[in-house]
């Protein structure tokens, strides 16, 4: 168990929809980063905040978006579904700060989201 | 940007010894992890290099040449529960500061009695 906890554990939907995905990370991680992961894409970095600001942006389409609230838990929303959206949302967090070298990220248990 | 490559596929035997290869290109650097996988759960952390050289954690060890953009992962004593998915991942850095990781595909590792 990393520690980092994520809900629902499971998602099915129909395409159009949107819908919200949950992460709580370590006590005290500031640093919060989602991935997705598909079978042909492999693992990919969408989006990292650290203490509620956004730090950092990868591959993330225009239709997500997120946030982390002040008790530094996370959302991603995922709108106008597409068949294509179906993969693994992990979230992950570490203690990293600005400026000293990167630490490990802790992964949460995942997200399956079905899109139909 | 990013680009990251390691071998599809290897097999290995039980109680043997295996090497898997990462390379990379980068437009900035600031470390490289390994993690592994198990089909459907998250990624669990192994290692971490951002100086050359090796470090070695029990029975993984990995090794890292910044001027090659070369890395492996060395698995030793191998143990039926080593079938996995290994991942490269580099953490770039841009003028706004820390990213996140960058994925390789994963090197799907098959242990055989």
């Amino acid at each position: 168990d990393s520690g980092v906890t994520q809900t629902p554990k499971h998602l099915i939907t129909a395409t159009g929809q949107r819908v919200t995905l949950r992460c709580s990370p370590r006590s005290g991680d500031l640093s919060v980063y989602w991935y997705q992961q598909s079978l042909d894409q492999g693992l990919q970095f969408l989006i990292q905040y650290y203490n509620g600001e956004e730090r950092a942006k990868g591959n993330i389409l225009e239709r997500f978006s997120a946030q982390q609230f002040p008790d530094l838990h996370s959302e991603l929303n995922l709108s106008s579904l597409e068949l294509g959206d179906s993969a693994l949302y992990f979230c992950a967090s570490s203690v990293e700060q600005l400026a000293v070298p990167p630490y490990e990220q802790y992964f949460g248990p995942g997200t399956r989201l079905t899109v139909t | 940007g990013q680009n990251i490559d390691q071998p599809t596929e290897m097999t290995a035997t039980e109680g043997a010894i295996v090497q898997i290869n990462c390379t990379y290109q980068t437009s900035g650097f600031n470390g490289l992890f390994w993690y592994q996988q198990h089909a459907g759960e998250a990624p669990t952390f192994l290692s971490y290099n951002v100086l050359d050289g090796l470090e070695e954690k029990g029975r993984f060890s990995s090794f890292l040449s910044r001027s090659k953009g070369y890395s492996y992962l060395l698995l030793k004593e191998l143990q039926m529960k080593d079938s996995a998915s290994y991942l490269c991942a580099v953490k770039g850095y841009s003028g706004g500061g820390a990213d996140g990781l960058t994925f390789g595909k994963g090197t799907h590792l098959i242990i055989q009695p």
